[in-house]
């Protein structure tokens, strides 16, 4: 079993368009964290929140954890070929273990 | 500062044979893992250390090994290559876990045939 799943697991967008990437956990979430990972590349930490309701952004990229801690969601905006890559949520859901969750590969056509 | 540091890059095996897989962080971090990310299946912790001296397994510990006698480097040792650890390896290292998110290597990708 997966204890972090992704949707939608594959994005194709045009150019300019917006996309959400959801990521959601069955026990609570003691910190989520958001990464990119290029192809064939190693991965660039994006964000974490902590906080039910919190909410960041980092460019043109935003990303919500909802109040019972338990789901977050990435939002992009206007998207570019260069948001294109592969997306992982992370946590500690445990206490004492991080956990990924399986990835959305996300495709931006120009 | 060149935070996580892993080598190789690329790596084919044969069935049987053995090899290590580099890992050396310069951030003087405390907690270092490694993962492996199979297609479609996101990453999964191998193993992982909390100091030098320290190990403990992951998810899949089965036919790898870690050693961590300094604080920088954490190896990753394969001992009988199978096809089935035929993956892409990901180092990476944090000061707290989970704190402020992981610092990761560019991977290594081994083939075993």
């Amino acid at each position: 079993s997966q204890e972090l799943e992704q949707s939608p697991q594959s994005l194709i967008v045009q150019e300019g368009k917006n996309l959400t990437i959801n990521c959601t956990s069955s026990k609570t979430l003691y910190g989520l964290y958001w990464y990119k990972q290029k192809y064939g590349e190693g991965l660039i930490f994006l964000m974490m929140l902590q906080k039910g309701g919190e909410e960041k952004s980092h460019e043109k990229i935003t990303a919500k954890l909802d109040e019972k801690k338990q789901q977050s969601s990435l939002h992009i905006t206007a998207s570019q070929p260069s948001h294109a890559g592969i997306y992982l949520c992370g946590a500690d859901i445990t206490g004492n273990q991080f956990y990924f969750g399986t990835g959305t590969s996300l495709t931006v056509i120009p | 500062n060149a935070g996580v540091t892993q080598t190789p890059k690329f790596r084919i095996l044969k069935i049987g044979q053995s090899m290590t897989l580099q890992c050396t962080q310069d951030m003087n971090h405390n907690y270092m893992y490694w993962y492996r990310q199979d297609p479609g299946m996101g990453l999964k912790l191998i193993y992982y250390s909390v100091g030098a001296g320290i190990t403990d397994k992951g998810e899949v510990p089965n036919g790898y090994n870690v050693s961590r006698s300094t604080t920088e480097d954490f190896p990753l040792r394969l001992e009988l290559a199978a096809p089935s650890q035929t993956s892409v390896y990901f180092c990476a290292s944090s000061y707290l876990q989970g704190a402020n998110g992981y610092t990761f290597g560019s991977g290594t990708r081994l083939t075993v045939v």
